[in-house]
């Protein structure tokens, strides 16, 4: 089963409204990562949520962390055409413990972001 | 620009060639990553080098092998591949390999086997 489910798997949105994107983890989560993705290009960070109820913002981009919850949204206000891409939310999962923890990054599948001018 | 570059951004090969992939990060970064990634699958991680020793190597195929000469530069050395294995690479790097560090990400290699 997939650790990091991502919703919506795509999105289609009208310039200037605002969306959300939400990942939620099968498993205990010890830090979460948003990046952004033009097709076929790399990774870029946009935020890193690492205690519980922790939020950050950059520019029109609020993400949220709900560790009880285990679960992480991203909301882009007021959208534009410079937003459309692929977001990816990266968790770290805790794979074995040896004195410090040896922790993996996954990563959901990805919601893919359309913005309509 | 990320300070990680991957050459070349795109590669088709026969199923009987020899390629490899590069990643270079300028970043003074201390671990390594090659990922793999699919139509609507997520990434996948392939390799791991942690201070120029691979630490995590995750049920890849021996069709693809890795070499990390310094800690700097980064290849994926590939041999018989299968159209399976068409995919985007990519490279990511980390000042350290532990929890709660950052990956920078190349562009990556789209590659096509056929």
């Amino acid at each position: 089963s997939q650790e990091l489910e991502q919703s919506p798997q795509s999105l289609i949105v009208q310039e200037g409204k605002n969306l959300t994107i939400n990942c939620t983890s099968s498993k205990t989560l010890y830090g979460l990562y948003w990046y952004k993705q033009k097709y076929g290009e790399g990774l870029i960070f946009l935020m890193m949520l690492q205690k519980g109820g922790e939020e950050k913002s950059h520019e029109k981009i609020t993400a949220k962390l709900d560790e009880k919850k285990q679960q992480s949204s991203l909301h882009i206000t007021a959208s534009q055409p410079s937003h459309a891409g692929i977001y990816l939310c990266g968790a770290n999962h805790l794979i074995a413990y040896s004195g410090a923890g040896s922790y993996q990054l996954t990563f959901g599948k990805g919601t893919k972001l359309s913005v309509i001018p | 620009e990320t300070g990680v570059t991957q050459t070349p951004r795109h590669l088709v090969m026969g199923m009987t060639n020899k390629k490899s992939l590069k990643c270079e990060q300028h970043l003074g970064h201390n671990a390594m990553y090659w990922y793999k990634q699919s139509a609507k699958k997520p990434l996948e991680l392939m390799f791991v080098y942690s201070l120029e020793e691979r630490v995590e190597n995750n049920s890849v195929p021996s069709r693809f092998s890795p070499e990390c000469p310094n800690s700097s530069h980064l290849f994926l050395h590939l041999h018989t591949l299968q159209p399976e294995d068409s995919a985007l690479y990519l490279c990511a790097s980390s000042q350290f390999r532990e929890r709660g560090e950052k990956l920078f990400f190349g562009s990556g290699t789209q590659l096509s086997v056929l």
